[in-house]
């Protein structure tokens, strides 16, 4: 069955430091999404990107955070100059059908550790 | 409460019993989605319900979804020791694809 997955699975980091996480969707789906849990507390979504552009972004994803999709099979999260706060495990989910909403598919997650 | 609020927050049972957790919501919904997660790990996902449907199976698993009340239950039937997890809720709205997820349930089933 075909599975969204990440890398790295951990990464450490230190205060400052740009960090990118990958993601490799589902090779037919349309829709891609980044969320974060930080330890103990909800998921929380971040952006939502669609046609090679963001559809939607929540109030964590600042200008600290941008997404790409470099090529037919990455989507990336890039964290320009981490904080202590972004310290979380973020997952990549991906949808997909012309639908609107259908079932998001995660991605077992990566965690990031900023020091 | 917040949009997608489990109860309870946490729940412990012996291997063969049946498990119930709720969900309830604030605002309208498209979908309501059910998300596993073992500890640190990935979401999994169980089961999606649509605005207009009512009740759901999946193996041992049942949803049911309330729009008038703005509620759902998940229940596990006959628990594992495997089904031991945090169990998440997440709605979508009518427009747009972001999912918003509760607080979730801790189940420990006991062998």
């Amino acid at each position: 069955e075909p599975e969204v997955t990440q890398t790295p699975s951990h990464q450490v980091t230190q205060m400052g430091q740009e960090v990118i996480l990958r993601c490799v969707p589902i090779s037919n789906h349309l829709y891609f999404y980044w969320y974060r849990q930080i330890l103990g507390q909800k998921v929380e979504f971040l952006v939502s990107f669609y046609n090679n552009e963001i559809s939607e972004k929540s109030e964590i994803f600042d200008d600290q955070f941008s997404v790409e999709r470099p090529d037919g099979s990455n989507f990336t999260l890039k964290i320009r100059s981490t904080k202590l706060e972004d310290s979380a495990m973020y997952f990549c989910a991906s949808n997909g059908l012309a639908g609107i909403t259908d079932t998001q598919y995660f991605g077992p997650g990566t965690r990031l550790t900023v020091l | 409460s917040q949009q997608g609020e489990e109860d309870p927050q946490a729940l412990s049972i012996q291997e063969g019993e049946n498990a119930t957790m709720n969900c309830s919501y604030k605002t309208s919904i498209n979908n309501l989605q059910w998300y596993r997660q073992n500890s640190g790990r990935g979401l999994v996902h169980l089961i999606l319900i649509r605005s207009n449907e009512r009740e759901k199976h999946s193996g041992r698993l049942r949803v049911t979804l309330d729009t008038s009340k703005k509620s759902s239950s998940l229940l596990i039937t006959a628990s594992r020791a495997a089904d031991t997890a945090s169990y998440f809720c997440a709605t979508d709205p009518p427009a747009g694809n972001k999912l918003t997820f509760g607080g979730g349930t801790r189940v420990l089933v006991k062998p």
